[in-house]
């Protein structure tokens, strides 16, 4: 599975949008992006994925460039609830079906 | 809520001692996946089963074993208890055996060994 990269934390003030980037220059063609998030001590909470196209629903939007190298998710109103890490993970192909593989996340912060 | 049910939400035990970590999946979800995610560590991959089979192994310690049962509800079993296994334990489920798909957590189980 390609490595991702995210800053280790982030500010967002409530009611405004938070962009979250994440690095992932090594994908390859049938990996997908995966957003999941995990507020403290909670099970982790899945949020939204791609593969080429941008994706949006209910809890936010994904962005992913032409070239797929890299992604950003997109809380468009975030509030207080929002603080949590949030998680990219890119993952496809072989063995690594179904296995989720965890990296520090950014520690997105949510200020009134 | 997710769906995925665990118990018990807390547990403290002794070293050397045995525990075993129950998990409900979603209705209608046929694999279970088990992670570990202690402080140090983050959040580790420990097995996958799918419909009662075993799909994939990760970070597992040998003292560590896991089964699905034909009602698809999963059970870790841990033994030979020691600190370090001190941990938060989440199992997830999801639909599908191979294809990517998004995986539904429940709310974990704190172990604590003393």
């Amino acid at each position: 599975d390609a490595k991702t990269t995210q800053p280790p934390s982030m500010d967002c003030a409530e009611g405004r949008a938070a962009n979250l980037p994440c690095n992932h220059s090594t994908i390859s063609g049938n990996e997908y992006v995966y957003w999941y998030r995990q507020i403290h001590s909670q099970g982790p909470q899945y949020i939204i994925h791609g593969l080429k196209n941008n994706e949006t629903n209910e809890m936010a939007s994904l962005i992913i460039t032409e070239d797929r190298k890299s992604s950003t998710l997109i809380l468009p109103h975030a509030t207080l609830r929002d603080t949590a890490v949030y998680y990219c993970i890119v993952i496809g192909g072989g063995t690594s079906y179904g296995k989720l593989t965890f990296g520090q996340g950014t520690i997105l912060t949510v200020h009134p | 809520d997710s769906g995925v049910t665990q118990t018990p939400k807390h547990l403290i035990t002794a070293t050397g001692q045995r525990v075993t970590l129950r998990c409900s999946p979603r209705s209608g979800d046929l694999s279970v996946y088990w992670y570990q995610q202690s402080l140090d560590q983050g959040l580790q991959f420990l097995i996958h089963y799918y419909n009662g089979e075993e799909r994939a192994k990760g970070n597992i310690l040998e003292r560590f074993s896991a089964q699905q049962f034909p009602d698809l509800h999963s059970e870790l079993n841990l033994s030979s208890l020691e600190l370090g296994d001190s941990a938060l334990y989440f199992c997830a489920s999801s639909r599908d055996r191979d294809r990517v798909r998004e995986q539904y957590f429940g709310p974990g189980t704190r172990l604590t060994v003393t």
